[in-house]
């Protein structure tokens, strides 16, 4: 059963906090993808990573950075976080991408992150 | 970035009603994708169309990917009360980048 976990559902920080969330997958996958989801814009990405330590810049990367250390875990970063950085946080994974095929992304749970 | 138009934005329907909503799109995608989103969950794959014109069912499902390859849209047939969600439509164009529709909010009155 395929399985990608975030580290927390709800989290509340306060303004020029750092914060860390966290994302997990057990099922191998080369591909990561952190989006964020608000009322009325759907799915934005922030960063994904096609590989250990490789990272790329998604349509909103403004105020994240990434890390991906190990092929298993993505992490979100933000250095100093702002109230506009509230907002529910998905982190999704996918096998490999080949012309002509399409991977499935697999979801988390999703963190909702209130900044204050 | 690109952009996806969905809609409509949300519906409340009776329970048996059939649904309907639909994507656009000003660029050409290889793939379209239909999502659905249960309260307090991440996104689920619902139905992936490859190629142009194809017409695809999941159970009580249909999507269809237009010719155009510029718009999709999805069908829901004899709705219950557990097709409440958010549904998104999404475009690939290449890689394993994917554009995200807004969401279609439906709700179902028993």
């Amino acid at each position: 059963d395929v399985k990608v976990t975030q580290s927390s559902r709800y989290l509340v920080k306060r303004t020029g906090e750092k914060v860390f969330l966290e994302c997990v997958q057990d099922m191998d996958h080369e591909n990561m993808f952190w989006y964020r989801q608000d009322p009325g814009l759907g799915l934005r990405l922030i960063y994904f990573s096609y590989d250990v330590k490789m990272k790329e810049k998604g349509d909103i990367p403004e105020g994240y950075s990434v890390s991906r250390e190990k092929k298993e875990r993505f992490s979100l970063i933000l250095e100093s976080a702002s109230t506009n950085q509230t907002s529910m946080y998905l982190c999704a994974s996918s096998l490999t991408w080949t012309s002509g095929t399409t991977d499935t992304q697999y979801f988390g749970p999703g963190t909702r992150l209130t900044v204050l | 970035g690109q952009q996806l138009n969905q809609s409509p934005q949300s519906m409340f329907i009776q329970e048996g009603e059939d649904v309907s909503m639909n994507c656009t799109s000003s660029s050409i995608f290889n793939t379209w994708l239909w999502y659905k989103q249960d309260p307090g969950e991440g996104p689920v794959l619902l139905i992936a169309l490859y190629k142009a014109g194809e017409l695809t069912s999941n159970g009580r499902l249909t999507a269809q990917f237009g010719i155009t390859r510029k718009d999709s849209f999805l069908n829901i047939s004899a709705s219950i009360p557990s097709d409440v969600g958010i549904y998104f439509c999404a475009g690939q164009l290449r890689g394993n980048k994917l554009v995200f529709g807004a969401g279609t909010i439906l709700r179902v009155k028993s």
